[in-house]
């Protein structure tokens, strides 16, 4: 049973535009997510979390909005940048309960195209 | 940011040997450290997390007499696939997580290729 889901495998996007990534969780005890970023062969780096209290949180190019009520968060990208080019993976925890354990969902490809 | 050392990056092995992964959080002290592992096109998936001079907890299914995980210090685990198979060929990724903070800094990772 997948408790997160990033149902699109790959998104492709002009240069300059916006990037929309997906997820949606299933677990209602998860209170913070996270977005990490991956290239081939590397570790995931991370880019930006949001806690359960809020609904939107801002760094620089990067924003990730969260739904609670639909169970979905999303990370916006803009503008977009040949760099950005990576695999993307939500994460979820449930902190509030002593555990700081992550669950990932698959990863969505994202491909920024100059 | 906080930085997560995975050594080595690489290793290639005959079946039947035992394997040496270290994780090492360069720039802060890591109470608690999680051993993934990932499959092509696949998530990460959690194999064990380990805290500092306890003994790690394993996930279901993942054989704890085989991936034997140390954490001697706040700075430094180690996963030792034991008496490796071609099966046990896989990306391993380590994380550390820093103080209370919900957040993983992952190594680089290790590409283990069991022949």
């Amino acid at each position: 049973d997948q408790q997160v889901k990033q149902n699109s495998p790959s998104l492709s996007v002009q240069e300059g535009r916006i990037s929309i990534l997906n997820c949606d969780y299933t677990n209602s005890m998860f209170d913070y997510f996270l977005w990490y970023k991956k290239y081939p062969a590397e570790g995931p780096t991370f880019l930006i979390s949001i806690s359960s209290i809020k609904d939107k949180n801002e760094d620089g190019r990067f924003t990730v909005f969260l739904n609670k009520s639909a169970k979905h968060l999303s990370l916006h990208i803009v503008p977009s940048q040949p760099g950005d080019s990576a695999v993307y993976f939500c994460a979820a925890s449930a902190g509030g309960a002593g555990s700081y354990q992550l669950t990932f969902g698959k990863g969505t490809k994202l491909s920024v195209i100059p | 940011g906080a930085v997560v050392s995975q050594h080595p990056s690489r290793v290639i092995c005959k079946s039947g040997t035992s394997v040496k992964i270290e994780c090492r959080s360069l720039d802060f002290q890591a109470t608690t450290m999680f051993w993934y592992r990932q499959f092509p096109k696949k998530s990460l998936m959690l194999m064990a997390t380990s805290n500092e001079g306890s003994k790690a907890t394993y996930e279901q299914g993942v054989e704890k007499d085989k991936f034997l995980i140390n954490h001697a210090s706040l700075t430094l685990s180690t996963l030792t696939v034991t008496s490796a198979h071609p099966e046990d060929s896989s990306f391993y990724i380590c994380s550390a997580r820093m103080g209370d903070r919900n957040i993983q800094y992952f190594g680089a990772g290790t590409r283990l290729s069991v022949l």
